[in-house]
């Protein structure tokens, strides 16, 4: 069971907008800044938002992090078909002193 | 061009220990946390251990913890991960990465990674 909540599974059809929530405690995202990655099938994962809300060079605005309280979600709008991968929120635990993953988000476009 | 190159892993038994090893190129190593993060068959990214730029602050997953052991080589820009004791449960693809200690344009860095199979 992974410190971090995710739900395993969400979905949208092309153009729409889907949420991936993350859900910690005060130990983790409720102390530090919250980072997700998207992973496609055989590849390393690959930072999609860091600092919460900040996308590296290359991250469309289409997507956008928000982080209140010890919970954080990715919201991806204009949902297109490239899109479909595994995404993970991931933080400092500052209890276990690890970095800690969320169990990932498969996202479908359907 | 930004490289992270890994070699070591394979097969090995319970029991039995393996090196892994990261050579960086295209970016200024020493400056960077390091991390090693496994991803076992079908699961998600599992955090294993990181070392400060200096390598005198390092933390361990707890389950590799008193097994594993992560160093790192400056003047080389080399990362290393000795495991020790290696268990069926360490079977995983292992990457090094710089994780969230960005570099420039906000961008990570990831190797190709390893294959380790723990089996007897």
């Amino acid at each position: 069971q992974s410190v971090l909540t995710q739900p395993p599974s969400a979905s949208g059809t092309p153009g729409q907008r889907v949420t991936i929530s993350c859900s910690g405690s005060s130990s983790n995202i409720g102390r530090d800044s919250v980072y997700w990655y998207r992973q496609l099938p055989g590849t390393a994962p690959k930072l999609l938002m860091y600092w919460s809300d900040q996308r590296p060079s290359g991250v469309p605005d289409r997507f956008s992090g928000s982080k209140s309280g010890a919970s954080a979600s990715l919201a991806i709008s204009g949902l297109r078909s490239d899109d479909e991968a595994d995404y993970y929120c991931a933080t400092w635990d500052d209890r276990l002193k690890s970095v800690v993953f969320g169990g990932g988000t498969k996202l479908t476009v359907l | 061009e930004v490289q992270l190159v890994q070699s070591g892993g394979g097969l090995e038994q319970p029991g039995g220990s393996l090196r892994l090893s990261c050579e960086a190129s295209g970016f200024t190593f020493g400056t960077y946390w390091m991390n090693w993060v496994r991803q076992a068959p079908g699961k998600g990214p599992e955090w294993v251990a990181n070392i400060r730029q200096d390598g005198n602050e390092i933390y361990y997953l707890a389950s590799v913890k008193g097994r594993f052991t992560i160093s790192r080589d400056n003047a080389r820009n080399s990362l290393y991960l000795q495991m020790n004791s290696l268990r069926v449960e360490d079977t995983a693809v292992y990457y090094c990465t710089t994780l969230w200690d960005l570099g420039v344009g906000a961008l990570d860095y990831w190797g190709q990674g390893s294959l380790v199979t723990v089996s007897s």
